[in-house]
């Protein structure tokens, strides 16, 4: 199993410009999640979806972000237009919502820096 | 009330000796417990988990401590090696019925040789 996928793992733009971060779950799993990492603020749960449907978006800092997955086997993160602020890591994790315990699988990560 | 504290922040432990980590929760709610580890430029991955019907769990040289009444619990880091070098963080959830993971803020651990 290739574990759970992000591209790109590292991303520079610009101010004011759009960005997509991409994630493809581990195959099977239905429950999918997007967190940012800094460290001012720590591991932050931005959204989840579960079975491709949106469940809490609460942590989504602003009308900037927003989150689709279109699929069982896909989904974007995007922020338009980005801001300096916005620099962080950003992780997907998924996790199988029956008979795979608790067990959330975070991907490697994208690295995202905001000029 | 969704709050898991966590520290220290920071940890240097000698080689061999056994370092422990703590986090308190308040929400009587959670039932479900997780440690994370994470390397540089890793994303986190599942150490050990407890639920609150045992007081302990062992796997290999990682225990897990458990205190219902305080709500609190611990990581102990038996024989620590500089392997064990990385970034910890505990978590908590309802393990039916809310997905969402509440984690601590991170203990940075090194291990000296």
């Amino acid at each position: 199993d290739a574990g759970v996928i992000q591209s790109p793992r590292h991303e520079v733009t610009e101010m004011g410009q759009e960005v997509t971060l991409r994630c493809k779950p581990i195959s099977g799993h239905n429950s999918l999640f997007w967190y940012r990492q800094t460290m001012m603020r720590g591991l932050e749960l931005l959204i989840y979806f579960n079975n491709n449907v949106p469940i809490d978006d609460s942590g989504m800092p602003e009308d900037r972000f927003s989150a689709k997955m279109p699929n069982a086997s896909f989904s974007t993160l995007k922020i338009q237009p980005s801001e300096p602020r916005d620099s962080a890591v950003y992780f997907c994790a998924s996790r199988a919502l029956a008979g795979g315990g608790n067990e959330q699988f975070f991907g490697p990560g994208t690295r995202l820096t905001v000029l | 009330q969704q709050q898991v504290k966590q520290s220290p922040q920071s940890l240097i432990v000698q080689k061999g000796g056994i370092p422990i980590i703590n986090c308190a929760y308040e929400n009587t709610a959670f039932d479900y417990f997780p440690w994370y580890q994470q390397f540089p430029g890793k994303g986190p991955a599942l150490l050990i988990a407890i639920r609150p019907d045992v007081s302990e769990k062992k796997e290999g040289r990682f225990t897990i401590s458990f205190n219902k009444s305080a709500k609190q619990f611990s990581l102990h880091i038996m024989d620590s090696q500089p392997g064990d070098s990385a970034t910890y963080f505990c978590a908590a959830n309802q393990a039916f019925g809310n997905e969402k993971l509440t984690f601590g803020t991170g203990t940075r651990l090194t291990i000296i040789p």
